[in-house]
């Protein structure tokens, strides 16, 4: 069964820091891959999603994550935190496997603090 | 398009109460999910239809939770009697054909507080 693992259940960083949030995950086939973003009082927002390709890829608000298949991790980062980056960040694995149904598996979740 | 609507927003009730919470999914998306977050246990997903059909109840905890999806534009997630363990953000998201691919939209979720 696919799992994710979110290291750090809570991530302080200065403002101006370099964002580094990890995500591992366990799959028996190459996955898709997702970060999502949760504002206080709001519902999950789609940052950015790995599914073929370039293994680089780029979000909204300056976001960008790389897939390592060697070391299955897909780690989210922002060269420069602002203070508006505060928030819940989830990482979220499917599994590229012809299943008739769509499931997406939620890690625990980082929260992030940036401190001014 | 508006999004994935859910309502209410809030809802205080009491325990042994009966509850419903209502969603619309984006039009032109096939899944629906219902998920729960608690500080306790996280993003739990609840229940999931596809075309309208339930395909995986396994997460709803109880008897007292069911979930119905009567058209494509309108599902309810209802728990009867309330307890206050049920307190929780319950959120909907919806998905295109192919959603593990596109990812989900989620709603703004209900705060349920049962006292």
């Amino acid at each position: 069964a696919q799992s994710v693992t979110q290291l750090g259940s809570h991530v302080s960083v200065s403002e101006g820091a370099l964002v580094l949030l990890r995500c591992n995950y366990s799959s028996s086939v190459p996955p898709y891959l997702f970060w999502y973003v949760q504002y206080p009082n709001q519902g999950l927002q789609l940052l950015l999603k790995y599914t073929t390709g370039a293994t680089l890829v780029k979000g909204i608000n300056g976001f960008e994550a790389e897939f390592k298949k060697s070391e299955t991790s897909f780690h989210l980062t922002k060269p420069s935190a602002h203070m508006s980056d505060a928030a819940e960040y989830f990482c979220a694995v499917s599994d590229e496997a012809k299943t008739s149904y769509d499931k997406v598996i939620f890690g625990p979740g980082t929260s992030l603090s940036v401190i001014p | 398009d508006a999004g994935v609507i859910q309502s209410p927003r809030h809802e205080v009730t009491e325990m042994g109460q009966e509850v419903t919470l209502r969603c619309k999914p984006i039009s032109g998306h096939d899944y629906l999910f219902w998920y729960r977050q608690t500080m306790m246990r996280g993003l739990e997903l609840l229940i999931y239809f596809n075309n309208n059909v339930p395909i995986d109840d396994s997460g709803m905890p109880e008897d007292r939770f069911s979930a119905k999806m009567p058209n494509a534009s309108f599902s309810t997630l209802k728990i009867q009697p309330s307890e206050p363990r049920d307190s929780a953000v319950y959120f909907c998201a919806s998905s295109p054909p192919g959603g593990k691919v596109y990812g989900y939209t989620f709603g703004s979720g209900t705060r349920l507080t049962v006292v």
